[in-house]
């Protein structure tokens, strides 16, 4: 298995453009995970999806931000319009039922300018 | 809500020291218990995870950890520390459902 794919590896934009981060999650695996990683806050949950349903998006920080997961190997997770605040790591990290532990992606690093 | 603490940000150790860095969550019941590491520049890696039975867990690289539940603690600790296990460690803790709780994580840092 190839693991968790995250697309893409980098990202740099500037304020005010749309950005669209990817995440392929294992397969098998029911629930997906959004992470967001700053020097300042830390790993941050953002949202969760089990069967493809959203189950908790208390993390997502404003409305700017927004997360699909369409079909069980493919979810987005959107922003817009972006700010320099947003810069960041974001991880997507999948899981299954009765697993034992997330798998994290590679992660992407959004720069905006 | 759960939460988890972890007792230093930051620690500086000479290679061949010993290691323990300590992970304390907020309230019991049944808890499953993880450490990731972090690799400069690379994604969140499981190290080890206690789940039931015996409460010092073996992980990868020579880690191990020891959970005490009347501490709310998951130690991790590590004989002898080399320059490679530079990186920084999570702790993180499930109690229901799927969702995990993260610490803020120690900073390691191993001169050679």
């Amino acid at each position: 298995d190839a693991g968790v794919i995250q697309s893409p590896r980098h990202e740099v934009t500037e304020m005010g453009q749309e950005v669209t981060l990817r995440c392929k999650p294992i397969s098998g695996h029911d629930y997906l995970f959004w992470y967001r990683q700053t020097m300042m806050r830390g790993l941050e949950l953002l949202i969760y999806f089990n069967n493809n349903v959203p189950i908790d998006d208390s993390g997502m920080p404003e409305d700017r931000f927004s997360a699909k997961m369409p079909n069980a190997s493919f979810s987005t997770l959107k922003i817009q319009p972006s700010e320099p605040r947003d810069s960041a790591v974001y991880f997507c990290a999948s899981s299954s039922t009765g697993g034992y532990g997330y798998t994290f992606g590679s992660g992407t690093r959004l720069t905006v300018v | 809500a759960q939460s988890v603490s972890q007792h230093n940000h930051h620690v500086i150790l000479s290679e061949a020291a010993s290691l323990e860095l300590g992970c304390n969550y907020s309230y019991g019941g049944t808890v499953n218990l993880f450490w990731y590491v972090q690799y400069p520049g690379q994604h969140l890696q499981l190290l080890l995870k206690y789940f039931s039975g015996d409460p010092l867990v073996k992980g990868i690289k020579g880690f191990e950890a020891e959970f005490i539940k009347s501490k709310f603690s998951f130690n991790l600790r590590k004989p002898s520390v080399q320059w490679s296990d530079t990186a920084e460690y999570f702790c993180a803790v499930k109690d229901y459902g799927q969702n995990f709780v993260f610490g803020p994580g120690t900073r390691l840092s191993v001169l050679p």
